[in-house]
């Protein structure tokens, strides 16, 4: 099967300008997830879907992050305006459902800069 | 969100030596643990799911073991190989409720030939 694709792979942009990411899950898995890895850092939960619905996005900075999901199948993240410390790798990972045993599927990331 | 705690934060191991580390959890409401490896360019891959208490899992030569009671997983490589270098994170949701993992910070293998 597919894995789960991501685009672009990576992106330079200045702070305060705007910048969006797409993620195609693997067809047929309902649930969704965004994640942010810092330098050093585990990733972190920004927002999590399941089909088209947000389950969880109590991590995601709604102020200058938004997500949304296609018809419940693709997947874009925005922001704006971007800020220094919004330089990370962003992970789209889908599983086939909610429950927190289900391995997620990740695709290769986004590697974003701010200067 | 839980406190997960991977450790050593990095190491070396010459090619052909067995290695291991740790990911420690906080031993109430667990219901999961998960293994990731992250090799450079790549995509996470999912090793294993883990969610009984003394269950050991083995793909190839990496097996981990598994103690909820006092809140710890081992990673093991066996001979390891150039192609086992990656960052391996481990995660865990927050109960059978709260499905956001909560990912370690992560062991960085080195492999020397």
């Amino acid at each position: 099967e597919a894995g789960v694709a991501q685009s672009p792979r990576y992106k330079i942009i200045e702070k305060r300008q705007s910048v969006a990411f797409w993620c195609n899950p693997i067809s047929g898995h309902a649930t969704l997830y965004w994640y942010q890895q810092i330098l050093g850092q585990g990733p972190k939960l920004l927002i999590q879907f399941q089909n088209n619905g947000v389950v969880d996005d109590s991590q995601l900075p709604k102020d200058r992050f938004s997500a949304e999901r296609l018809k419940g199948v693709d997947s874009t993240l925005k922001i704006q305006p971007a800020k220094l410390e919004d330089s990370a790798v962003y992970l789209c990972a889908s599983s086939r459902g909610l429950a927190g045993a289900y391995e997620q599927y990740f695709g290769p990331g986004t590697r974003l800069t701010v200067t | 969100i839980l406190n997960v705690e991977q450790s050593p934060q990095s190491l070396h191991v010459q090619e052909g030596d067995s290695t291991n580390f740790t990911c420690s959890f906080p031993s109430s409401n667990f219901y999961a643990l998960h293994w990731y490896r992250w090799e450079t360019a790549k995509s996470p891959e999912a090793l294993f799911v883990m969610t009984l208490n003394g269950d050991e899992k083995k793909k190839g030569r990496i097996s981990a073991t598994l103690n909820t009671k006092e809140g710890y997983s081992y990673l093991y490589i066996k001979g390891s190989q150039p192609e086992d270098s990656a960052t391996y994170l481990c995660a865990l949701p927050g109960s059978s409720n709260d499905y956001k993992l909560s990912f370690g910070a992560g062991t960085t293998v080195t492999v020397r030939a």
